[in-house]
């Protein structure tokens, strides 16, 4: 059974600080990964998606990387913002029309 | 970008009363809608999948008799939790993909907060 991590859950930074927001996944054996992003009470956003075959996806400030053989993936945010504060959440689909499996999230606070 | 939209965003009901969620995709037709549940500070966890036309499938321990879904069409699935109680108060989110726009993405909606007194 997939099982998908973020550690910590929370984390409070400074503005301008460069950050990298962990996910860990415990079967390698996975389709794609999907990086979300989340407001209070409010739906999904999706930031990125990585096939299993690529390393990594950028868009804008953000990077995602993926490393399949250690079931890990890293979300980095550059020059952060007050803007970024949100919930991130990270999530694993081990088929093609196999569901997400999603970690808990890390609710990330930018100090202006 | 697909936009997805759920009404209501927001439901207080009172415990053993139904509630309907609809969840609708605006702007193309989806062939497969799927609904999660989050409680606080947790991750989501999918209820059901649904494609349209057919019976959803249900996630181990998601009971289908309390929790009714419905894709009658490629554009609107409803969840209809029956009976609610107490412990169904929770953060209810929907998404929707499409094979026309890749399935592998999946678009989601803002989410419907059901509080049961």
């Amino acid at each position: 059974k997939q099982e998908v991590t973020q550690i910590p859950a929370a984390l409070s930074v400074p503005e301008g600080e460069n950050l990298v927001l962990n996910c860990s996944f415990t079967d390698s054996a996975i389709y794609n990964l999907q990086w979300f992003r989340q407001d209070p009470g409010k739906g999904l956003t999706s930031l990125l998606l990585i096939q299993s075959s690529q390393r990594e996806q950028t868009s804008g400030r953000l990077n995602a990387s993926l490393d399949k053989s250690s079931g890990r993936s890293t979300l980095y945010i550059a020059a952060s913002q007050p803007g970024d504060s949100a919930t991130y959440l990270c999530a694993v689909r081990t088929g093609a029309n196999s569901k997400l499996t999603f970690g808990k999230g890390i609710t990330l606070s930018v100090r202006p | 970008g697909a936009v997805v939209s759920q009404h209501p965003s927001r439901v207080i009901c009172k415990s053993g009363t139904s509630v309907k969620i609809e969840c609708r995709s605006l702007d193309f037709q989806a062939t497969t809608m799927f609904w999660y549940r989050q409680f606080p500070k947790q991750s989501l966890m999918l209820m059901a999948t649904s494609n349209e036309g057919s019976k959803a499938t249900y996630e181990q321990g998601v009971e289908k008799d309390k929790f009714l879904i419905n894709h009658a069409s490629l554009t609107l699935s409803t969840l209809t939790v029956t009976s609610a109680h107490p412990e169904d108060s929770s953060f209810y989110i929907c998404s929707a993909s499409s094979t026309d726009r890749g399935q592998d993405t999946q678009y989601f909606g803002p989410g419907t907060r059901l509080t049961v007194l």
